[in-house]
């Protein structure tokens, strides 16, 4: 059974980076597609971006100056930074596999990590 | 960005009612329709892909259809277990972007 967990700092100051691990167990990170998706308390979801096995990405328009995706496959884990946050950065993060030959389509979801934006 | 708007926002029903939450895409998608249930507190899950296809695993009660602009999320008989939130999710253009969500209440 494939899991995927968020890691990273719960609390990040205005204008700070925001840097999340997603790792991946019972499953191999070869031959998929890895998102990030976000969700404000309260409000919807936001597809952030994309990045393949092999490093390449897509970010979502309305955050492309600030968002870089990364993979390390040998340790089996992709990762988020978001440059310059405020507080409309504050959100669940989840991680999330693209079901395969499906890529913009989540079968596998982390539980999710709140990340909060204050001084 | 496709905007993709789901009616109604939220709904009351009981258990063993037939349901149905609708999804409109502000351009044709073709069948590039997905519909994920979220409990409160957890990550999504996947119910229906492709507008049609039931996720493994997922109950047959969950019926999904539809196709262009226009698509419909069915439960057929409400189960304690499915009064939780809805969101449709376009995978057609990047990026795949969500309705706002509808949530089944009793």
């Amino acid at each position: 059974q494939v899991q995927l967990q968020e890691s990273g700092p719960g609390l990040v100051k205005p204008s700070d980076t925001l840097s999340l691990n997603c790792s991946v167990s019972g499953g191999s990170i070869i031959n998929y597609y890895w998102s990030w998706i976000r969700q404000p308390p309260g409000k919807g979801l936001e597809y952030i971006g994309y990045i393949s096995y092999s490093g390449s990405t897509n970010y979502n328009p309305s955050l492309k100056s600030r968002v870089t995706l990364s993979v390390d496959t040998s340790r089996d884990q992709f990762s988020l930074k978001l440059d310059s946050v405020t507080a409309a950065d504050t959100a669940v993060y989840y991680c999330a596999r693209g079901k395969r030959g499906y890529m913009h389509v989540f079968d596998y979801w982390g539980q999710g990590i709140l990340a909060t934006v204050s001084s | 960005d496709i905007q993709m708007t789901q009616s109604p926002p939220s709904l009351s029903a009981s258990v063993g009612d037939r349901v149905t939450i609708t999804c409109r895409a502000s351009q044709s998608i073709s069948n590039y329709l997905n519909w994920y249930q979220q409990k409160a507190g957890k990550a999504p899950k996947l119910l229906i892909y492709g507008a049609s296809n039931l996720h493994s695993g997922v109950p047959s009660r969950f019926i999904g259809s539809g196709s262009g602009t226009d698509f419909t999320l069915t439960i057929s008989s409400l189960q304690p277990e499915d009064f939780v939130t809805y969101y449709c999710q376009q995978s057609h253009s990047f990026p795949g972007t969500f309705g706002q969500g509808t949530k089944v209440e009793v």
